[in-house]
């Protein structure tokens, strides 16, 4: 059974640093892309970013509202993905969610299963 | 790209058919995926490449596909109490990856 466990989330203060944890099983983690994506408070979904496999060299992606404050890792070797959040501004409020994408092609790059959310929260 | 659902919410009577709209601001061919969310609850896939139903989604689910790419439904033929819900479209076509703003579906 896929299994996607995040970690990590908690209170801020604004200009802070985080890292979340996304602990993966059931799936071969190594083979596939994985994603962030955030939810605040009564909102939508916010995509925040990307990270390809090993394959593809482990190459990353990022929303324009993140990019520069936020960092996509993983460690294969521990089937976990990580989001080093710096500069934490209020907006960034949010559940966040990892996914995975279920494979490398664009006819497949949708989210088949998501973890239940981290909640992080930007505040003096 | 950006993605306006409409409508952003309806009331409907369980057994009513309901079409939500997802419309791109350029093609997208058929890269479209539509996720069910409930309240405190992560995204559930429902349809892919805008019409393949994910394995164990209900067939009273469907998606469809308009126009050059830009124009998308999703559509529950028979709405069940289980479907009251969020319905949030996503473009997987190009970066930055982006949803819809989502069409709360309300029990009327």
């Amino acid at each position: 059974e896929v299994q996607l466990v995040e970690s990590g989330g908690g209170l801020v203060q604004p200009g802070g640093s985080l890292r979340l944890s996304c602990a993966a099983s059931g799936f071969s983690f190594s083979d596939h892309y994985m994603d962030w994506v955030r939810q605040a408070p009564g909102k939508g979904l916010e995509w925040v970013g990307r990270i390809r496999n090993r394959a593809n060299s482990h190459t990353t992606e990022y929303a324009a509202s993140v990019k520069g404050r936020f960092t996509i890792s993983r460690d294969d070797s521990k089937n976990s993905l990580y989001l080093q959040m710096n500069s934490l501004k209020t907006d960034d409020t949010a559940v966040y969610f990892c996914a995975r994408v279920l494979g490398t092609t664009l006819s497949d790059h949708h989210f088949d299963y998501w973890g239940q959310g981290t909640l992080v929260t930007v505040s003096s | 790209i950006q993605l306006t659902q409409s409508p952003s919410s309806l009331s409907a009577s369980v057994g009513d058919r309901v079409t939500i709209t997802c419309r791109a601001s350029q093609g997208i061919s058929s890269y479209l995926a539509w996720y069910q969310q409930k309240p405190g609850k992560a995204p559930k896939l429902l349809i892919y490449a805008a019409s393949t139903l994910q394995s164990g989604v209900p067939s009273r689910f469907s998606g469809s596909g308009f126009g050059t790419g830009t124009d998308f439904t999703l559509t529950i033929s028979s709405l069940q109490p289980e479907d009251f819900a969020t319905y949030y479209c996503q473009q997987l076509n190009s970066y930055p990856l982006t949803f819809g703003g989502g069409t709360k579906v309300e029990i009327k």
